[in-house]
Parts: C-alpha cells; structure tokens; sequence
C-alpha cells in the first residue's frame, strides 16, 4: 500500500532563503505527483505536477525534482518571500489506477 | 482557467440529518473526487468517479454515496450526519493533458460542522 511522507511537518525560514521540501512515498509505480499549496482555510491550489518519466519542472521560483528509483521528489523554493506561507502538500497516483495518495504536508513560514 | 466550485463554504447541520455537499466544475474533465481533511490525518478519498454514473469507492466511503449525473456535477450525500463527520471536504477534478498526464484542481472546500 502506498505511503507518502513529508517532512518536516513545519518549517520556519527568514525571507530569502532558499528552501527544499521533501516527500516520500514507498512504492516506485507512480503515473505521477503533484505538488500543491494550501493556504489556510482554503482548497489547494496546484503547483507543479511532474510525470513519471519526467525529473523535474520548473515554475518561476518553483522546481520539483522526481526520482523514482529512491521514492522521493523535492520542491525547491528560491529565494521565499513572506507569501510563500503556506502548506505545501505532495500526492502521488499510482499506475493503473485514478487514486492519489497524500501526504500530510509541510507547513512553511517565511519571515519578513 | 478551470473552476471548480463547491455549493458552500460553511455549512451546519444537525445530527441524524441527510447533508447534500454540491461540485461543479466547468472544463469537461471526467474525474471527479471527494476528499475530506482532517489534522493529522491529511487528505483522505470519499468517493471518486471517472465518468457519468460512474463512481468508485475511496478508502472511507463509510456513511457517505455519492450521485454524478451530469459530467459537470458531482455530489457528495452524508445520509444520516454524525459529529464524526464534521471536516473539511473537498472536490477535485482532473484531465488529461499533453502527454496523458492528469493534473487535479481544487474546489475552496466547504466546511462542514455536524452537532
């Protein structure tokens, strides 16, 4: 069964850092992964989604790598600003299948 | 741009009450998800479904169906509400695109207390 961890749960920076977010997941047979942000209260919003025979995309600040061999994918934020705070979220579907499996998020907060 | 809306944002309700929570999307996709998020728990499948009167089961449909009779509508039915089931509920639909991936978008969630 596919198990997706994120770590740390909770992160805080000072502006302008660059930063890198994990996530984990046990079982290499993925269609793909996404990368979502969540501000509170809110629906998540998509970020970068990175297919499996892909290692990497790219958005402005934004990079998500994939490695499937090691069950792991970083999302690397350059320079953060303060309203990069949010949840960050990563879920990956399985192949042959239409589920995505969640992790549980890391909860970053960038200080002015 | 996609947009996927959800009937309410907050929503309260009685015990023992039969709860509709409404999902529109407006780009044709065929999925459809039903998710609810909890704290410490994250995000976890209701229901899904892939096509118009199809549905499968997440890994907690217990106490919850679902109805999809138009492409662009999904709902989510709490027969018989318990305070279990106050959460945070979400919609989701996907696509395919260039290259078959399927890129999910979010509705605003709807938050639903249940006393």
């Amino acid at each position: 069964k596919q198990e997706v961890t994120q770590i740390p749960a909770a992160l805080s920076v000072p502006e302008g850092e660059n930063l890198v977010l994990n996530c984990s997941f046990t079982d290499s047979a993925i269609y793909n992964l996404q990368w979502f942000r969540q501000d509170p209260g809110k629906g998540l919003t998509s970020l970068l989604l990175i297919q499996s025979s892909q290692r990497e995309q790219t958005s402005g600040r934004l990079n998500a790598s994939l490695d499937k061999s090691s069950g792991r994918s970083t999302l690397y934020i350059a320079a953060s600003q303060p309203g990069d705070s949010a949840t960050y979220l990563c879920a990956v579907r399985g192949s042959g299948t239409y589920k995505y499996i969640f992790g549980t998020g890391t909860r970053l907060k960038v200080l002015a | 741009d996609v947009k996927v809306t959800q009937s309410s944002r907050y929503l309260v309700k009685r015990t023992g009450e039969k709860v509709f929570l409404e999902c529109v999307q407006d780009m044709d996709h065929e999925n459809m998800f039903w998710y609810r998020q909890d704290p410490g728990l994250g995000l976890r499948l209701i229901y899904f479904s892939y096509d118009v009167k199809m549905k499968e089961k997440g890994d907690i449909p217990e106490g919850y169906s679902v109805s999809r009779e138009k492409k662009e509508r999904f709902s989510l039915i709490l027969e018989s509400a318990s305070t279990n089931q106050t959460s945070m509920y979400l919609c989701a639909s996907s696509f395919p695109y260039s290259g078959g991936a399927y890129e999910q978008y979010f509705g605003p969630g709807t938050r639903l207390t249940v006393t």
